[in-house]
């Protein structure tokens, strides 16, 4: 099983300041990486897919980049519905797997 | 526009059954394989299980296999979760996933809002 793992668990930002956001995998999941948002009583938004390409309707200062087992979520200037958890999520092996979510928070 | 709407959640004792129900509209369900993705109460996203659009390829994780049963019914457009032998890890809101519709790319486009089971005596 590919085990995900995300850093920070918690980031702390200003609004309007950068977020960027980590995760990385016990092995290599090539591009195949996701990236959901998941606001409180909500179900999760899938943000990006193939680890760099935005879902439809994704603003673009979302951004994901990495391959292997290093991957980065880029929020390029948060606004304030961005404040949220993020998971990563590979589905290049079964079982398919998430990450832990890391919480953007305001500072 | 897509939706998907789960029902069938609740309490139920443990070892005992339950069965979820998820229900698509705005789309060509038959064309889109579907997943259960679910969340135990304050903690992150485990992925349970998945269906392909025929039906004929299913997986699991670890932690349902042998007690958990996708399956679907495309003249109803609907796809189901028979949950056996419950357990309290079991406890969480389950939601049901549509699997995006670009070749090769096994991610999650269109969520319901989830159900909530919870296992308890």
């Amino acid at each position: 099983e590919r085990v995900m793992t995300q850093s920070p668990a918690t980031l702390s930002v200003s609004p309007g300041e950068r977020a960027t956001l980590s995760c990385r995998a016990s092995q290599t999941v090539n591009s195949n990486l996701a990236w959901y948002q998941q606001k409180p009583g909500q179900a999760p938004r899938l943000l990006i897919y193939g680890a760099s390409t935005r879902a439809t309707g994704i603003p673009a200062r979302f951004s994901g980049s990495g391959s292997g087992t290093e991957f980065t979520l880029t929020i390029s200037s948060l606004q304030s519905e961005d404040f949220a958890v993020y998971y990563c999520q590979q589905y290049n092996n079964w079982p398919r797997t998430f990450g832990q979510g890391t919480k953007v928070e305001i500072k | 526009q897509a939706q998907l709407l789960e029902s069938g959640g609740g309490v139920v004792q443990p070892g005992r059954s339950l069965g979820l129900s998820c229900a698509a509209s705005g789309f060509t369900f038959i064309s889109y394989a579907m997943h259960w993705v679910r969340q135990a109460p304050g903690k992150g996203l485990e992925w349970v299980t998945f269906i392909s659009y025929d039906g004929t390829n299913r997986y699991y994780a670890d932690s349902v296999k042998g007690r958990f049963t996708i399956s679907r019914d495309n003249s109803e457009n609907t796809v189901f979760l028979q949950m056996n032998s419950l357990k309290a890890e079991d406890t969480a809101v389950y939601y049901c996933a549509r699997r995006i519709a670009v070749g090769g790319i096994d991610v999650f486009d269109i969520w319901g809002q989830g159900t909530m089971v919870t296992v308890s005596s």
